[in-house]
């Protein structure tokens, strides 16, 4: 079974730009989660997808949204870049289904860098 | 937001020693999970426990489910050069709610 894909790999933008990262999920999994990894503050939750619809939200600012796609996959966007946006995001998919041992067990895939100058 | 307090942060160990690390939290968990990172890719689940006291394994490494439900132990045994990464442990309170994760621990094996 195919694992987690997100494109890009990596990504330049400069501050005021606007950028928008996709994932595909494992097949048959529902639910997808957005992460941001910096050195200084690790994995930070931005969003959850669970069927087209955000089930949970970190605290991010509106800058930075997503949605998903009938098909499960995702995509995350962020406006007027910030210098201190840039990290790697991870997304992250799951079955996402309520109960069930392995239905919240997350598989991440490579990770989008993107660096903002 | 709310994260796990993960220790150490980083270890430096002879090729072959065990190796041990943990998380604790302030919260009660139903769900804690264990993952490795390599440099440049996304982390890679290694366990996942459900269940106070829970004891599992996964070839050289063993994690615990704590029995206060706020804490987990990760063990390594015989570590090998491959073992280089950071390890984090991630806790979900209930249901569908979001994965919080600890801050890693940077493990680096000397040959």
């Amino acid at each position: 079974k195919a694992g987690v894909t997100q494109t890009p790999r990596y990504l330049i933008k400069t501050r005021g730009q606007q950028v928008t990262l996709s994932c595909s999920p494992i097949s048959g999994h529902r639910s997808v989660s957005w992460y941001q990894q910096t050195p200084g503050q690790g994995l930070q939750f931005l969003f959850e997808y669970f069927s087209e619809t955000q089930r949970n939200k970190g605290n991010f600012p509106g800058r930075f949204s997503g949605r998903q796609f009938s098909n499960s996959r995702s995509e995350m966007n962020v406006s007027t870049l910030e210098l201190g946006d840039s990290a790697l995001y991870l997304c992250a998919s799951s079955l996402g289904l309520t109960g069930g041992r392995s239905s919240n067990e997350q598989f991440f895939g490579p990770g989008t860098r993107l660096t903002v100058l | 937001g709310q994260q796990l307090n993960q220790s150490p942060q980083s270890m430096f160990i002879q090729e072959g020693e065990d190796v041990s690390m943990n998380c604790t939290s302030s919260s009660i968990f139903n769900t804690w999970l264990w993952y490795k990172q390599d440099p440049g890719e996304g982390p890679v689940l290694l366990i996942a426990l459900y269940k106070a006291g829970e004891l599992t394994s996964n070839g050289r490494l063993t994690a615990q489910f704590g029995i206060t439900r706020k804490d987990s132990f990760l063990n390594i045994s015989a570590s090998i050069p491959s073992d280089v990464g950071i390890y984090f442990c991630a806790g979900q309170t209930s249901g569908n709610t979001p994965l919080v994760f600890g801050k890693g621990t940077r493990l680096s094996v000397i040959a």
